[in-house]
């Protein structure tokens, strides 16, 4: 089946304490992305990748990272997170990252930081 | 820069009675415009999106919406809906030139039995 995988998909951490979520897609992709989603603000999108070793800031970036090493997986750091990250997260591919490309989404990683 | 309006955020309506969602937005260029929904605990999916031709665009699940140009909207409709409609819908805009994706914040549809 094709699908995005996110994992985990519900994380509490403390405050400073480093975490990767990650995440795959099995349709070889070329463009994968990660938003945040916040309540009365929508997605916002933090980075994004157009291929491998390809990536750019979104939006959001900040207190993020991202890498891109293989085509398949896209993780997105959080060296030191803080309260302000609780948030939920999704990340996204589509086929080439053209403006008519639809995006396909994993189901999310809800994130808490105390 | 682009933005996407999602004029109601929540929208009550009874089980087997027509809805519309809202959606306008703006843009200095030709855009792609897209609905994505949202079901409880899962990621978004695509409902339907318009890339050219025809304004009038058929999604899954009965749902159609249509571009206007002028009034720069691209609302979406369904003649009857059901319980298992109601979830978060999101409209998005894709930049032409840039490919840069903005959603709307959502509007939660909440059908009523």
């Amino acid at each position: 089946e094709a699908q995005v995988t996110q994992n985990p998909r519900y994380l509490i951490t403390v405050t400073g304490k480093k975490l990767t979520v990650t995440c795959s897609q099995n349709m070889n992709h070329e463009y994968m992305s990660w938003y945040r989603q916040d309540p009365g603000l929508g997605l916002r999108q933090i980075y994004y990748s157009m291929n491998v070793e390809v990536t750019d800031k979104g939006d959001v970036p900040e207190g993020y990272k991202v890498s891109r090493k293989e085509k398949r997986n896209f993780p997105l750091i959080l060296e030191s997170p803080s309260p302000n990250q609780t948030s939920l997260y999704f990340c996204a591919s589509s086929l080439s990252g053209s403006a008519n490309s639809p995006l396909h989404f994993g189901n999310g990683t809800r994130l808490t930081v105390t | 820069a682009q933005s996407v309006t999602q004029l109601d955020s929540q929208v009550p309506v009874f089980e087997e009675a027509p809805v519309e969602l809202r959606c306008n937005y703006s843009s200095s260029v030709s855009v792609y415009l897209f609905w994505y929904v949202q079901y409880p605990n899962q990621g978004l999916q695509l409902l339907l999106k318009y890339l050219s031709g025809s304004t009038l665009v058929k999604g899954i699940n009965g749902f159609e919406a249509e571009f206007n140009k002028s009034q720069t909207s691209f609302h979406l409709r369904k003649p009857s809906v059901h319980i298992s409609d109601t979830a978060e819908y999101f409209c998005a805009v894709s930049d032409r030139s840039d490919q840069k994706v903005t959603f709307g914040i959502g509007t939660k549809l909440q059908v009523i039995p």
